[in-house]
Parts: C-alpha cells; sequence; structure tokens
C-alpha cells in the first residue's frame, strides 16, 4: 500500500482542547508534511519538517517527528471550531514532492 | 507563493464520455506534476508523475490508457479521463514543483481540485 498510517481516524473534541494526531510512514523521507483539508476542498499545507528536525512549531501547530521510528504527530493548542477539517500527512521520499499521503484524521471540534 | 491553478472545478459528464482537467502552474515553471485522486473520505492516491517533454509515470494499478496525461510545456499538465464510467467519479487534485535541481525540502503547490461525477 502507499500510504502510511494516521490514528486516530476520527477525533472529536471541544473548543479550547488540544488536538493530536499521530502519523507513521514507510520508508525513509526527505520530508514530512502536514496538510489540512476542508470538506470537499483542496489542501492547505501547514508545516514541513525536513528529516534531521525534531520538532517545529507554527502559530497553535507543534510537529514532531520520530526517523528511527518512522512517525510524526500533529498538535493542534487551544482548538477553535474552525480547525474542523481532515488533517493528512504526507511523505516525500524521493525529493520534488512526490507525496505519499497518510490515512489522515478527521477532526471535529465543537463550540 | 507559487499558485497552482486546475480547471474545472467540478464537471459532470455522462458514463462513456471523455474529460479533461488541467494543472497550469501561473508563476513558476513546473518540469514535474503529480496526479492524486482521492474518493469520498479516503485519503490522496497518487496515480502519476507528469514529466514535461516525455512520458508519464503512472503509479501501479492506475490504467495508463484511461488515464491519459499529456505535459505539453512547463506550466501546463493534463489529465484525460476517457471512457469515464461511475467508478471514476472522484476529486482530482495536481501538485506542482518549483524547485530547481539544488533546493530540496520545500513544500508542494497544488491546485484546487477537480470533482468529476459521471452519471
Amino acid at each position: 500500500s502507499q500510504q502510511g498510517e494516521e490514528d486516530p481516524q476520527a477525533l472529536s473534541i471541544q473548543e479550547g482542547e488540544n488536538a493530536t494526531m499521530n502519523c507513521s510512514y514507510k520508508t525513509s523521507i526527505n520530508n514530512l508534511q502536514w496538510y489540512r483539508q476542508n470538506s470537499g476542498r483542496g489542501l492547505v499545507h501547514l508545516i514541513l519538517i525536513r528529516s534531521n528536525e525534531r520538532e517545529k512549531h507554527s502559530g497553535r501547530l507543534r510537529v514532531t517527528l520520530d526517523t528511527s521510528k518512522k512517525s510524526s504527530s500533529l498538535l493542534i493548542t487551544a482548538s477553535r471550531a474552525a480547525d474542523t477539517a481532515s488533517y493528512f500527512c504526507a511523505t516525500d521520499s524521493g525529493g520534488y514532492n512526490k507525496l505519499i499521503f497518510g490515512a489522515g484524521t478527521r477532526l471535529a471540534v465543537h463550540p | 507563493g507559487a499558485v497552482v491553478s486546475q480547471h474545472p472545478s467540478w464537471v459532470i459528464c455522462k458514463s462513456g464520455t471523455s474529460v479533461k482537467i488541467e494543472c497550469r502552474s501561473l508563476d513558476f515553471q513546473a518540469t514535474t506534476m503529480f496526479w492524486y485522486r482521492q474518493f469520498p473520505k479516503q485519503s490522496l492516491m497518487l496515480m502519476a508523475t507528469s514529466n514535461e517533454g516525455s512520458k508519464a509515470t503512472y503509479e501501479q494499478g492506475v490504467e495508463k490508457d484511461k488515464f491519459l496525461i499529456n505535459h505539453a510545456s512547463l506550466t501546463l499538465s493534463t489529465l484525460t479521463v476517457t471512457s469515464a464510467h461511475p467508478e471514476d467519479s472522484s476529486f482530482y487534485i495536481c501538485s506542482a514543483d518549483e524547485r530547481s535541481t539544488v533546493y530540496v525540502n520545500t513544500e508542494a503547490f497544488f491546485g484546487q481540485g477537480t470533482r468529476l461525477t459521471v452519471v
């Protein structure tokens, strides 16, 4: 299978809570990217973390990468209803952004 | 950031007809573009790599005669779904890479996607 795995498949939380999504992949990578997709829409790039980086922050987002375990996590702090979306990790192994996507996590943030 | 435009954003076609989807890089040249397919409530699956001036490279299980890819210029790749059937109904999305050979680790730039419905 192309895809890596993400867990949980679905996550339902209240506004203000933190949301953590995990991603595992199969091959060595150049980088790992996280994307958001609102229902029926295109992709929004969130964060790119290089294989030699362990943690990266962007606003309320925190991404970690453990290449020894071939896994990454995305933490959204102080979630908002507007964060409701599907979140995908994607790995770039061969360069030139030929991406392999994880299965995705559907996040629902309730007001 | 770089802009990738995909057209049309949605299309409905009759079974047996062909549909062409365009993917354009508006402000950069893209030697390589990628086509993905996404079924409802599923992830994106890489279909093929579109290479300017040469044949596309298809992923395992993707029918090259059904999904024709043409990358005739450095700013345009097209995906034609031939003899479409209801099971081809899906969300198709392209991405383009602007990086030069010396750079790695830049984000991919995606088009807005095309929702194809075959009736």
